[in-house]
């Protein structure tokens, strides 16, 4: 496999379940980020891993939790969503995490569309 | 905060040009252009840094005016296959790791 792979690719869950979203990067990447997209919203940058650190952290609320347990995966951990948080969820990596002296050429995965009942 | 993408929305015949703006209000450091196909993820185009510089892939283009806050994304000869969704990204002085996107321009090219 190569790029980046995002499962599930849909998923349904009620307001007080459990879930989680995987995302797995197989380019080398020491960035991670996650990305929601909404209808008729611009992409919303939630969190930003640099080297399994959390670096940035956009005032997401608590309901959405993330780990990165190594440079290769990210996963976001969803509990008691509101049916607001129905959204594309966008996982992306970069060779480095954006900053002055690196680009931060984002590569995306498909993401993961959840709708919340 | 955002930057603004200007126009919304842009139907084209194939062969003919496109403009796209993105505009900030912050001071820049670089800015970046994706674009998406329906149900597809986004792909990148090109990066612009500080300096006013100007880049081509293939039959796109952009350039960067850093004093004005602006880029603009040129599309010449459009073929079928541009069709989708254009966002440009800004990374501002002071923001960190923090990529911001504006709210896409969607391009259709028509036969």
């Amino acid at each position: 496999e190569t790029g980046v792979t995002q499962t599930p690719r849909h998923l349904v869950m009620g307001m007080t379940n459990k879930k989680s979203l995987k995302c797995e990067q197989h380019l080398g990447h020491n960035a991670m980020y996650w990305y929601k997209q909404s209808a008729k919203k611009p992409l919303e940058l939630m969190f930003v891993y640099s080297l399994e650190e959390r670096v940035e952290n956009n005032s997401v609320p608590s309901r959405f939790s993330p780990e990165c347990p190594n440079s290769s995966h990210l996963f976001l951990h969803l509990h008691t969503l509101q049916p607001e948080d129905s959204a594309l969820y966008l996982c992306a990596s970069s060779q480095e995490a954006l900053g002055l002296l690196n680009t931060g050429e984002l590569f995306f995965g498909e993401g993961s569309r959840l709708t919340v009942l | 905060q955002q930057p603004v993408q200007s126009p919304q929305a842009v139907i084209l015949r194939e062969g003919e040009d496109a403009v796209i703006n993105c505009s900030s209000s912050k001071a820049l450091y670089s800015v970046h252009w994706y674009r998406q196909k329906h149900g597809e993820a986004p792909v990148f185009l090109m990066i612009l840094l500080k300096g006013g510089e100007q880049k081509g892939h293939e039959k796109i283009s952009a350039s960067f005016n850093e004093k004005k806050q602006q880029s603009s994304l040129y599309l010449t000869a459009s073929q079928l296959s541009y069709s989708g969704t254009y966002f440009c990204g800004t990374h501002s002085l002071g923001a960190g790791n923090m990529l911001t996107f504006g709210g896409g321009t969607r391009l259709m090219v028509k036969p």
